[in-house]
Order: structure tokens, then C-alpha cells, then sequence
């Protein structure tokens, strides 16, 4: 079945730094990859998403990059500062003609003032 | 501008009384998801609606049913709730048919005694 795959599952950056956030999937015709942060007691926020026609999307801090042939795509954090503490989750569309998102396991991303 | 909007933001039951979470949104979105997202998980589909057309996850719990009288509105109906059910319960909705950029309600906490 669908399955998509997360690590690592904690990470801890010292403020400045960078941060990056690994996906892994299974199912080769998946075409749409989001990533949603989360903070504490709140609901998931869509950050940045990619499709499968593009390899790499970037947004001010924040990238993602796709490698179809290896179906890896990962979540790259620049200049990390406190507000970007959070758990982080990835996400890959599955299936045909009724398409769902299926999520990866979660990312709790600390950064260290 | 709450788009989408879970009540209530807790809800405490009891063991096997029966419990209604509602969601309504105000972006006229076509699909609507309900998601459980149990301490340190991701969130699990349990089942959507596409207009009227609903859509059960196969390993969804019979425990759990869902109502959509209108566009604007879903209830997540938990008839007998066991101490396995406590968990965030997140709506969600989309404008197409095929999981992509979710808006999530700020969700309900549900605990059972």
C-alpha cells in the first residue's frame, strides 16, 4: 500500500543554521508533495508544496527538492530562527481517480536560540 | 476570516456515549476530509466527502460515521467512544477532488473517560 517514510523524527539546529528533512516514497506515480507545519496545540499549515514535474521550489527560508527516479524529496530550512520550531510532516498524493494525501510519520524540528 | 471551523475545541465524553464533532467552512469547498491525529502521529484519514459522494478509509473503524447535510457543513459521529478513540480530530477541506492544499480546522481535542 501507500507509504511514505520521514526521518529523522527529531532535530535539533542551533539558531542560524540550516535544517533538512527527508521523505521517502513508494509509490512511483505520486505526483503532488506538500509539507505542513504544525506547531503545538495548533492545526497544520501548508508551507510549500511541489509537483512531480518540477525538481526544486523555493520560498524566501524555505525549499524543497524532488528526486523522482530515487522518489525522495526533502525540506530544506534556511537561517533557521525560533518561530520555525514545530513538527513538520510530509506528505505524498496517492492513487488514481481518487487521490489522497498520505502522511510521513513527522519531523519535530527544535531550534536552539 | 475562520475558513474552516471545528466546535467544539474540546469535548470531554464517556466511555461508550455517544459524541458529534462538527466542521463547517466558509470557502465552498468541494471535499471535505475528517483526520484523527492521535499525541506524536500524523494525521489518519478516516473518510471524506466529495460533494455528496462519501469516501470510507478501509481500515476506519465502523465506531465512526459522517454526515454532510450541505456543502457548508460535516459531523464526525462517534457512536460507542473507547479510550482508544481520545485523539485530536482535524477537519479539512479542498477545492478539488484529489487531496491537494488542505485547509485544516483548528481541531477538537476529544478525550473519554
Amino acid at each position: 500500500g501507500e507509504n511514505v517514510e520521514q526521518h529523522p523524527s527529531t532535530l535539533s539546529v542551533q539558531e542560524g543554521d540550516s535544517a533538512v528533512i527527508k521523505c521517502t516514497y513508494s509509490d512511483s506515480a505520486s505526483n503532488y508533495f506538500p509539507w505542513y507545519k504544525q506547531e503545538l496545540g495548533k492545526r497544520p499549515q501548508l508551507i510549500i508544496d511541489i509537483r512531480s514535474n518540477v525538481g526544486e521550489k523555493k520560498d524566501q527560508r524555505i525549499a524543497v527538492t524532488l528526486n523522482k527516479t530515487a522518489k525522495h524529496f526533502s525540506l530544506h530550512i534556511t537561517e533557521t530562527q525560533p518561530e520555525d520550531s514545530a513538527v513538520y510532516f510530509c506528505a505524498a498524493l496517492f492513487g488514481f481517480g481518487n487521490e489522497k494525501l498520505t502522511f510521513g510519520t513527522g519531523t519535530r524540528l527544535t531550534i536552539i536560540p | 476570516d475562520a475558513m474552516v471551523i471545528q466546535n467544539p475545541r474540546y469535548q470531554v465524553t464517556q466511555f461508550g456515549k455517544p459524541v458529534t464533532l462538527s466542521c463547517s467552512q466558509t470557502l465552498n469547498h468541494n471535499v471535505m476530509y475528517w483526520y484523527q491525529q492521535k499525541s506524536s502521529q500524523a494525521p489518519k484519514l478516516l473518510f471524506h466527502y466529495y460533494d455528496k459522494d462519501f469516501n470510507n478509509e478501509a481500515d476506519t473503524p465502523d465506531n465512526f460515521q459522517s454526515r454532510r447535510p450541505n456543502t457548508s457543513f460535516c459531523f464526525l459521529d462517534i457512536r460507542s467512544p473507547g479510550l482508544g478513540d481520545a485523539a485530536m480530530y482535524l477537519c479539512a477541506t479542498s477545492i478539488k477532488g484529489a487531496g491537494e492544499k488542505l485547509f485544516f480546522g483548528s481541531g477538537t481535542q476529544l478525550s473519554v473517560l
